[in-house]
Parts: structure tokens; C-alpha cells; sequence
């Protein structure tokens, strides 16, 4: 089974701390995505990457940055995190053309 | 951004009737069409999708319709059963996806 798969269901952190949500898919896909998701907004897009070491910013890049070193893994970081990105966050990723698998989401808290 | 519009928030109808949920949007540039599908506790996952040059698609009892002309698209499920309760969201493409808001279906049996 195709899956994508997010390091942490859970996440709790203090304000300011560094933060690095981690994601990796097992199907060969060129694009990766970072959405959050809150109540009422639906997905907003944060980073995405057509290919390896590549990255362009989405609707709401502020306060995080992305980085992809190998194909299957894409990784969101939030440099100081602060209580507005309290929210859950999706990873997705696709091929040219075909339609997103995503991953069951990291719910993160900052405190 | 591109803006995509999704009513209602949330819609609730008895098992077995028919539930409709609709997207506008603005960029007549738009070509695809996708519907995804939220479980409590899960990613959104891809149910049915659409491109531009078809009016009309069903899939069982899931069916999209298009209009390109008025910007619009829907989603239709019909015969709804309890474990169609979820969260919707439709898209449109503009290098990435686009999500509507979100509708909440709750089927009450």
C-alpha cells in the first residue's frame, strides 16, 4: 500500500523553539507538499518542491522554510515557533499530472 | 491566491437521501477538478475528480458536475449511508492545489 508518512501524530512545543516536522513518501513522486489545516480556512498551501533541492513558496510561507535533500522525504521547519502555528499540518505528494496522496497529519501545539 | 469558494459548512440529511455540495471559483484558467474526502482522524483522501472538457462524471453514487461557464462545480452523493459522514473539500489547480473551506456532512440514520 502507497503511503505518506508523517514522523509525529502529536506534537507539543514551547515558543521559540525550533521545529521539524518530517515527512516521506514511498512512491517515487516528484512533488511534495506542506499544507496546515484549521477550522473553517480548509488547506492552505505553506511550501512545495517539484523536485529534489527545489522549493517555492506557497500562500502562507511566513515563519517556516522547507528543505528536500533526497526524493522521498520533505521536511518543514518552523525556525521560532509561535502560538498562531498552533494548527494541524499535512504533507501530500503526487506525480506529474496525478491526484495527491496525503499523510494522516502532525497535530502540533505551541505553547 | 486563487480563490475557491465551498458551500455550506456543514450539511446534515437523513440516510439515504441526496447530498450536494458546491465550489465557485475565479480563474477561468482552471482545467481540473478535484473532490477529497476527510475521516476524523485521517488526510484527505481523492474521491472523484473532473477536467475541463467533461461536463458530468459518476462514480457509483458520487457524481461531479461542471460548469465552466458559470465557474462552478458540485458534488453530488446520492443514497448517502452513515460512513459518508465526513469532511469534503473540492479543489481547482494553479500549479498547486487550491482547497474550498470544507463542508461537514453528517448522514443521521
Amino acid at each position: 500500500d502507497v503511503k505518506v508518512t508523517q514522523s509525529s501524530r502529536y506534537l507539543v512545543k514551547r515558543t521559540g523553539e525550533k521545529v521539524f516536522l518530517e515527512c516521506v513518501q514511498d512512491m517515487d513522486h516528484e512533488n511534495m507538499f506542506w499544507y496546515r489545516q484549521d477550522p473553517g480556512l480548509g488547506l492552505r498551501l505553506i511550501y512545495f518542491s517539484y523536485d529534489v533541492k527545489m522549493k517555492e513558496k506557497g500562500d502562507i510561507p511566513e515563519g517556516y522554510s522547507v528543505s528536500r535533500e533526497k526524493k522521498e522525504r520533505f521536511s518543514l521547519i518552523l525556525e521560532s515557533a509561535s502560538t498562531n502555528q498552533t494548527s494541524m499540518y499535512l504533507c501530500a505528494s503526487s506525480s506529474r499530472g496525478g491526484g495527491y496522496t496525503f499523510g494522516s497529519g502532525t497535530r502540533l501545539t505551541v505553547v | 491566491g486563487e480563490n475557491v469558494e465551498q458551500h455550506p459548512s456543514t450539511l446534515s440529511v437523513q440516510e439515504g437521501d441526496s447530498a450536494v455540495i458546491k465550489c465557485t471559483y475565479s480563474d477561468s484558467a482552471s482545467n481540473y477538478f478535484p473532490w477529497y474526502k476527510q475521516e476524523l482522524g485521517k488526510g484527505p483522501q481523492l474521491i472523484i475528480d473532473i477536467r475541463s472538457n467533461v461536463g458530468e462524471k459518476k462514480d457509483q453514487r458520487i457524481a461531479v458536475t461542471l460548469n465552466k461557464t458559470a465557474k462552478h462545480f458540485s458534488l453530488h452523493i446520492t443514497e448517502t449511508q452513515p460512513e459518508d459522514s465526513a469532511v469534503y473539500f473540492c479543489a481547482i489547480i494553479q500549479g498547486a492545489l487550491v482547497f474550498g473551506q470544507g463542508t461537514r456532512l453528517t448522514i443521521n440514520p
